[in-house]
């Protein structure tokens, strides 16, 4: 049962630089996010899809784009990457049910030099 | 729009103490209420989801919440922490299963 993969665990950037963040799930979920994760902060969600070829904004989207091409895949873009980026980065999927529950992935650890 | 304020940011307890993690939401509609765990260095994990009917949930490992409706609150509580408890517990709140608000976190250190 691999549920949700995520890799990189740790990346390390340079300003400016940029790189994708790998999310796969093999459950057939139709929803998938990404949230990151700050001290004190929480949660907060980037981007979220509700399925292939449709994607919307969450709550801090500037700076990261998605697209979901496939049901089992979602990547997480930095376009450019800031200091202020560096954060614990979550993807998580559901069934789109209400007894669903959010699977998590173990998390990519980012850090922006 | 929807909010989570936990109340507490860390609570530590005594090992076989009782322990309540308070939550509180706003929202302009009917939501759905959770509790997520993260242990270290995992992702979270669902403890237990109010949707509808009865307002106590339960979870496998003894934690329980009431859905306060007048005082939109989900309090999470458990008569009797266990070390392995030790974990961040975060509340959250949506209109679905899965396009969900989370508060900020709660840290729960259970001591020897």
């Amino acid at each position: 049962n691999a549920g949700v993969t995520q890799t990189p665990k740790f990346q390390v950037l340079k300003t400016g630089q940029s790189m994708t963040l790998q999310c796969a799930q093999d459950m057939n979920h139709e929803y998938m996010s990404w949230y990151r994760q700050d001290p004190g902060m929480g949660l907060r969600l980037i981007h979220y899809s509700v399925g292939a070829g449709i994607t919307d904004q969450g709550e801090v989207p500037n700076g990261y784009n998605v697209s979901r091409s496939t049901t089992e895949d979602f990547p997480l873009r930095l376009l450019s990457a800031a200091p202020s980026q560096t954060s614990v980065y979550f993807c998580a999927s559901s069934w789109d049910r209400d007894n669903s529950p959010l699977h998590f992935g173990n998390g990519t650890r980012l850090t922006v030099t | 729009a929807q909010s989570v304020t936990q109340l507490d940011s860390q609570v530590p307890v005594f090992e076989e103490a009782p322990v309540e993690l308070r939550c509180n939401y706003s929202s302009s509609v009917s939501v759905y209420l959770f509790w997520y765990v993260q242990y270290p260095n995992q992702g979270l994990q669902l403890l237990l989801k109010y949707l509808s009917g009865s307002t106590l949930v339960e979870s496998i490992n003894g934690f329980e919440a009431e859905f306060n409706k007048s005082q939109t609150s989900f309090h999470l509580r458990k008569p009797s922490v266990h070390i392995s408890d030790t974990a961040e517990y975060f509340c959250a709140v949506g209109s679905s299963n899965y396009k969900l608000t989370f508060g900020k976190g709660t840290l729960l250190t259970v001591n020897p």
